[in-house]
């Protein structure tokens, strides 16, 4: 069966601290992955998403960076946190109806 | 700039109302209209929509697509409290790339 594992569920960290978020897919290969950030009460804003190994586009200019280094796996990292990266994170994996999403991780920056 | 704007952003209702939720857009390259239910974390898929005037049922819940003015309703019919939750309406670009609107808090109470 396919599905999506993201970790850890919750999160906190300290300004100026690292970051990694992890996200695996399970039961399908070469898919299209991409990592959403949700601020509170609003709707979700497209970070990164990456059709393959190693290929990384990113949509808007922030703290964060994404990486794949696996067919099936996709993480979020930051080398220093700021307060304004508190949020929802999903991971998300396209397929023909739209998105299968990861459970998210609620990142609270402290 | 591609944008998609839900209204209310907020709504609170009785058990058994009806309730639409509205979705108006503005992108450069449209392939779908979809719909997701977010309860505590993760989306789950509700509705793609691709054609005008095709209404989609899934028991109480229904949708329509109006691509000449550019917006899609969600209609939910007897809610119950279980149906309490934010609905996202997101547009699919191509490359499986969706752009989220702000998505509405739906409150039902008992």
């Amino acid at each position: 069966s396919q599905t999506i594992h993201q970790w850890p569920a919750t999160l906190v960290q300290p300004v100026g601290s690292p970051l990694s978020l992890e996200c695996t897919v399970e039961g399908t290969s070469n898919p299209n992955l991409y990592w959403y950030r949700q601020a509170a009460g609003r709707g979700l804003q497209l970070l990164f998403y990456s059709v393959g190994i190693g290929q990384i586009s990113s949509e808007v200019p922030q703290n964060l960076s994404a990486s794949r280094p696996q067919d099936r796996q996709f993480i979020l990292s930051s080398k220093k946190l700021l307060l304004s990266d508190s949020g929802f994170y999903l991971c998300a994996w396209g397929t023909g109806y739209g998105y299968t999403f990861g459970s998210g991780t609620r990142l609270t920056v402290v | 700039e591609d944008k998609v704007v839900q209204s209310p952003l907020s709504l609170v209702v009785h058990e058994g109302d009806t309730v639409t939720l509205n979705c108006s857009y503005e992108v450069t390259n449209f392939r779908s209209l979809l719909w997701y239910k977010q309860e505590k974390k993760a989306p789950t898929f509700l509705f793609m929509l691709t054609s005008s005037g095709i209404e989609k049922k899934s028991g109480r819940l229904s949708s329509i697509l109006d691509k000449k003015e550019l917006f899609s309703i969600l209609n939910i019919t007897a809610t119950q409290t279980g149906d309490s939750a934010i609905y996202l309406c997101a547009v699919n670009q191509g490359a499986q790339k969706l752009v989220f609107g702000q998505g509405t808090r739906l409150t039902i109470n008992p």
